[in-house]
């Protein structure tokens, strides 16, 4: 069973529309994250969230992005105005106490097609 | 700033072959240094890691050395199965710095009977 189920696996939508990919935790988890890749090319660190809290962002999470835990249990990223380029492979992950344990735990990923 | 570079695939080797699949990175802090595996349909799971330089992380039969003089993390297995057909991404972090993972592109992995 997988420690996060990400939903959905696979959309596709056009340039400009607003996409929601959601990540649904099993446990009470306290970091987590989101990172993409881009077909063919690098696992991209998108953001860390802690606490209910961004911790950490990258260049790429601009205006257009952005992350909430609404219910304390999903955990989303917001796409307000999808471009070309966002098309990629979403993954969700989570940690416990930070990387000092060394492990992310990922879900499946959400592949998003933007036309 | 910190990255890591694997070599490209896919890999595509017979069952019981050996395995290598290299990994450099290049970091201004001490890292640690992580490979994660992702198989078909599945998200990324640790496969091993290891925190300090000469430190060797090992599971499931693949082993990696931290090499600081070399600044290398490659990944071996002495006997690939079927079953360890997959995506192979190195990954390092600098935790003392930043609360995140960064990662190479990836190396595919096709273990053929």
């Amino acid at each position: 069973e997988p420690e996060v189920t990400q939903t959905p696996s696979h959309q596709v939508t056009q340039m400009g529309q607003e996409v929601i990919l959601r990540c649904v935790p099993i446990s009470n988890h306290l970091y987590f994250y989101w990172y993409r890749q881009i077909l063919g090319q690098k696992v991209e660190f998108l953001v860390s969230f802690y606490n209910n809290e961004i911790s950490e962002k990258s260049e790429i999470f601009d205006d257009q992005f952005s992350v909430e835990r609404p219910d304390g249990s999903n955990f989303t990223l917001k796409i307000r105005s999808t471009k070309l380029e966002d098309s990629a492979m979403y993954f969700c992950a989570w940690g416990t106490g930070g990387l000092a344990t060394g492990e992310l735990f990922f879900g499946e990923g959400s592949r998003l097609t933007v036309l | 700033g910190n990255s890591v570079t694997q070599m490209e695939g896919p890999v595509t080797l017979s069952e019981e072959a050996f395995l290598t699949i290299n990994c450099t990175y290049t970091a201004t802090g001490y890292p640690s240094l992580f490979w994660y595996v992702q198989y078909p349909g599945e998200g990324l799971q640790l496969l091993l890691k290891a925190t300090k330089a000469d430190d060797k992380g090992s599971n499931k039969g693949f082993e990696a050395t931290y090499r600081k003089e070399t600044t290398s993390f490659h990944l071996e297995k002495g006997s690939v199965q079927v079953s360890d057909s997959a995506v192979y991404f190195c990954a390092l972090s600098d935790y003392r710095a930043t609360n995140k993972l960064i990662f190479g592109t990836g190396t595919l992995l096709a273990v053929q009977p």
